[in-house]
């Protein structure tokens, strides 16, 4: 059984630029959250996806957005990259609606830079 | 908005001493519990969670966690910690998001070092 994976690991971007990050799911894992964790912090909820629709969304602009695939693996876009963009993307799964008693299972991030 | 509390920062303790770190929800609904570790260098890995049911729960690694309801508390203690045992603990709750999603709401992290 494979774990969650994410490309690239790192990535270094400039201001107004797009950025787009992937992961995999774990096998059988059909829900995928993605998370942001600023250094010092803790990850922040950016949205999840469930079935290749967005099923909820944290305080984050509509600049972040995402894609599920059929095989359950989920891309982040970012669009004009600010500098406060720069952190810790993270992608975490989970098998089924994660409101069950179902536990979320994370990647091992991105890492991107703004400069 | 839900929250939750880490009081501890940073902790450092000798090895083979015991280990207590604290951890506070603000929410009134049903909560799902979690505590993650991320080891130097690597992603983050779930420690222990509770759903429902005896409020002791125990993990991977000799670690443990209490849910006690009336405080809003699910502290992480573990006996006898271990040097390998350095890293940075998240506490978490599951709680409804917007649509039908439900998200994890983390602490902002204890780090602790163990020493030789």
């Amino acid at each position: 059984e494979t774990g969650v994976t994410q490309s690239p690991t790192h990535l270094i971007k400039t201001r107004g630029q797009q950025v787009t990050l992937r992961c995999s799911s774990q096998s059988g894992h059909n829900t995928v959250s993605w998370y942001q964790q600023a250094l010092g912090q803790g990850p922040q909820f950016i949205f999840q996806y469930y079935r290749e629709e967005e099923n909820g969304r944290g305080n984050f602009p509509p600049r972040f957005s995402g894609l599920q695939f059929p095989n359950y693996s989920s891309e982040l876009n970012v669009n004009a990259l600010e500098l406060d963009d720069s952190a810790l993307y993270l992608c975490a799964s989970s098998s089924g609606l994660a409101g069950v008693e179902l536990a979320q299972y994370f990647g091992p991030g991105t890492r991107l830079l703004v400069l | 908005a839900q929250s939750v509390s880490q009081h501890n920062h940073h902790v450092i303790l000798s090895e083979a001493a015991s280990l207590e770190l604290g951890c506070n929800y603000s929410y009134g609904g049903t909560v799902n519990l979690f505590w993650y570790v991320q080891y130097p260098g690597q992603h983050l890995q779930l420690l222990l969670k509770y759903f429902s049911g005896d409020p002791l729960v125990k993990g991977i690694k000799g670690f443990e966690a209490e849910f006690i309801k009336s405080k809003f508390s699910f502290n992480l203690r573990k006996p006898s910690v271990q040097w390998s045992d350095t890293a940075e603990y998240f506490c978490a709750v599951n709680v409804p998001a917007t649509g039908t999603a439900s998200k994890l709401t983390f602490g902002t992290g204890t780090r602790l070092q163990v020493t030789l």
